[in-house]
């Protein structure tokens, strides 16, 4: 059964470095989320791409965080510098556009970042 | 815009015994309905949607949903749960635009006692 793949699954950066966190979508899914989950709480979507265009980013904190999807294929979430409150699981999902199952997200295992 | 209410943050049950989630929802527009559950450090699995149609829903690992309308509620019930039903759940809510966009809820942690 295809999967989402992340990697890395877990990191811990001291404050002020950068980190970078890649996520490779289900084949042929044109639609990829970044997510952040904080410690006991719901995700939030950070950022949205339809194939490599941006359709979202209103949550995105763009003055230390970015990303991208240059190929409309994989993706690359990036913090720069990190801070503490950026201590949180990072989740990708992906989703079809057409098909029985164009509203479902299928999620990855997620990055867990520690920030010291 | 959309938003969604988990009012329990930890439901203790014994193992076998029913359990109900209780998930409420607000919308301006009609919404799709979603329950997903996490395992600890993994990523979320779809346990059930509604889109349309019969309002009571059927879902992986005999978990079950029913849309109320009326109540603008989509609580998720299992008769007899399991030890390895322990895991956070998740309400979330799309609204029917053109956004994919997802709005989840706090989620509740639901703990089986043997």
């Amino acid at each position: 059964e295809a999967e989402v793949a992340q990697s890395p699954r877990y990191k811990i950066t001291e404050k002020s470095q950068a980190v970078a966190f890649w996520c490779d979508p289900i084949s042929g899914h044109a639609t990829l989320y970044w997510y952040r989950q904080i410690l006991g709480q719901g995700p939030e979507l950070l950022v949205q791409f339809q194939d490599e265009s941006v359709v979202d980013d209103s949550q995105l904190p763009k003055d230390r965080f970015s990303a991208e999807r240059l190929k409309g294929v994989d993706s690359t979430l990036k913090i720069q510098p990190a801070e503490l409150g950026d201590s949180a699981m990072y989740l990708c999902a992906s989703s079809p556009l057409t098909g029985g199952d164009l509203h479902e997200q299928y999620f990855g295992p997620g990055t867990r970042l520690t920030v010291t | 815009a959309q938003s969604v209410t988990q009012l329990d943050s930890q439901v203790p049950v014994f193992e076998e015994a029913p359990v109900e989630l209780r998930c409420n929802y607000s919308s301006s527009v009609s919404v799709y309905l979603f329950w997903y559950v996490q395992y600890p450090n993994q990523g979320l699995q779809l346990l059930l949607k509604y889109l349309s149609g019969s309002t009571l829903v059927k879902g992986i690992n005999g978990f079950e949903a029913e849309f109320n309308k009326s109540q603008t509620s989509f609580h998720l019930r299992k008769p007899s749960v399991h030890i390895s039903d322990t895991a956070e759940y998740f309400c979330a809510v799309r609204g029917m635009d053109s956004s994919y966009k997802l709005i989840f809820g706090s989620g509740t942690r639901l703990l089986v006692r043997p």
